[in-house]
């Protein structure tokens, strides 16, 4: 099984309450990684794990957590949602241990603020 | 911080064509260059990619090819079909303690048939 899976496909959030987005793989990738996708945007990282050790993007910071309790989940948590966090959230996973490698991207999880 | 930028944003060819996709990085310290298609309705899909030791990649009807000093990627598609409709998106990628990936804005592509 070589797919990336999020949940929940969709997600309804209100301004001012938490949002928790989850993404598996079952390639024993040792990197995953969440973008944050607008329209006619780039997808725009916003963190990785590189086995346990996480990786902030240094102007999101304080906007997003995330935890990786075992090798094959990810996750993507807000605090608090505001407007702004409206979005498409892409997971990806890649097999870095042997240099340069392809990421493989999730369907995408499409979070909508009110 | 590493920027790619993609020209053009948007192309119209009819079936057959060949089009060519610009990409341009600002940080030297990028080593390895993925790029991506978007079908619509799908997932982002890896297509092909390049290593900042070589000048030149292809894969069937895609070339890539790699300019070190200019910073600048092209990639040419062959004999278009309407099946390679699609988001192209340039991406440029730095080791930290992982490949840490900078993406292009897209080139919305669409083939007439």
């Amino acid at each position: 099984d070589t797919t990336v899976k999020q949940n929940p496909r969709y997600k309804l959030a209100r301004v001012g309450k938490p949002v928790n987005l989850i993404c598996s793989q079952t390639m024993n990738h040792d990197t995953m990684y969440w973008y944050q996708k607008k329209p006619n945007q780039a997808p725009k990282l916003l963190l990785f794990y590189y086995d346990k050790i996480l990786n902030r993007e240094a102007d999101t910071f304080e906007k997003f957590q995330s935890s990786r309790p075992n090798n094959s989940f990810c996750s993507l948590y807000i605090g608090s949602a505001g407007l702004e966090y409206s979005a498409m959230y892409l997971c990806a996973s890649s097999r870095e241990r042997e240099g340069y490698a392809e990421q493989f991207f999730g369907p995408g999880t499409r979070l909508t603020v009110l | 911080g590493e920027q790619v930028e993609q020209l053009p944003s948007s192309l119209i060819v009819q079936e057959g064509a060949s089009v060519l996709i610009n990409c341009s990085y600002t940080d030297s310290a990028s080593v390895y260059f993925p790029w991506y298609k978007q079908e619509p309705g799908k997932r982002l899909q890896f297509i092909i990619d390049i290593r900042s030791n070589m000048e030149r990649k292809q894969n069937q009807r895609l070339t890539l090819l790699f300019d070190k000093k200019t910073k600048h990627l092209s990639l040419h598609i062959t004999a278009t079909q309407p099946g390679d409709s699609a988001i192209y998106f340039c991406s440029a990628s730095m080791y930290t303690n992982a490949y840490k990936v900078i993406f292009g804005k897209g080139t919305h592509l669409h083939v007439l048939p």
